[in-house]
């Protein structure tokens, strides 16, 4: 059974600071995604991540890819208030579009 | 991206009625569309997979007799929460794949009274 964890689940974070979100999962998987969502709505995409090493940057976020770790992280950099939402990786069940969601993490970021 | 309508963006049902979600792919051919649950404060879980034109598959614990999956269109699937009550009050959300990855609806706000 494929399973997908985030951590943490929680961070609180003052503006302007760094920190990283990490998605492990359980399975051999060569894509994975990460979302936003903010409250009472539905998915925003983030970043499509589809082979081992693969790096994007939008922003103040960056997320990479680690295929033989089966680790994404989700990088953000100076953070801003407005960044404040819940962040869900998914990883694709063995290429069928059919997605097992992390647990998600919950950010808050402090003025 | 494909677009994805879904319909209604919210309902309030009584308890014991039945209520249709509609999830419409505006811009693509969907074979294949999927349903997801999302109770508050969690994750989303895959229900189903709808298959135009033959049955859905659902995912283990999910009962197909109360969550009623019809594909009859390449641009159409629509949810049927039957007999429903308080714990099926939820965020439903379909999604479509395109060429890399699968395209969200905004999602439909079931509360059951």
């Amino acid at each position: 059974e494929l399973k997908v964890e985030q951590n943490p689940l929680f961070l609180s974070m003052q503006e302007g600071k760094n920190y990283t979100i990490y998605c492990n999962y359980s399975t051999t998987s060569d894509r994975l995604y990460w979302y936003r969502q903010d409250p009472g709505k539905s998915l925003e995409s983030l970043f499509v991540l589809l082979s081992n090493g693969a790096v994007k940057q939008e922003g103040r976020l960056m997320a990479s890819l680690d295929t033989k770790a089966r680790l994404s992280t989700l990088h953000i950099t100076a953070a801003v208030h407005d960044l404040s939402a819940t962040y869900f990786c998914a990883v694709d069940i063995k290429g069928t579009y059919k997605y097992i969601f992390g647990t998600g993490t919950r950010l808050k970021v402090l003025a | 991206g494909a677009v994805v309508s879904q319909h209604p963006s919210w309902v309030i049902c009584k308890s014991g009625t039945s209520v249709k979600i509609e999830c419409r792919s505006l811009d693509f051919q969907a074979t294949t569309m999927f349903w997801y649950r999302q109770f508050p404060k969690q994750s989303l879980m895959l229900m189903a997979t709808s298959n135009e034109g033959s049955k859905a598959t659902y995912e283990q614990g999910v009962e197909k007799d109360k969550f009623l999956i019809n594909h009859a269109s390449l641009t159409l699937s629509t949810l049927t929460v039957t007999s429903a009550h308080p714990e099926d009050s939820s965020f439903y959300i379909c999604s479509v794949s395109g060429n890399t990855e699968a395209f969200f609806g905004q999602g439909t706000r079931l509360t059951v009274v």
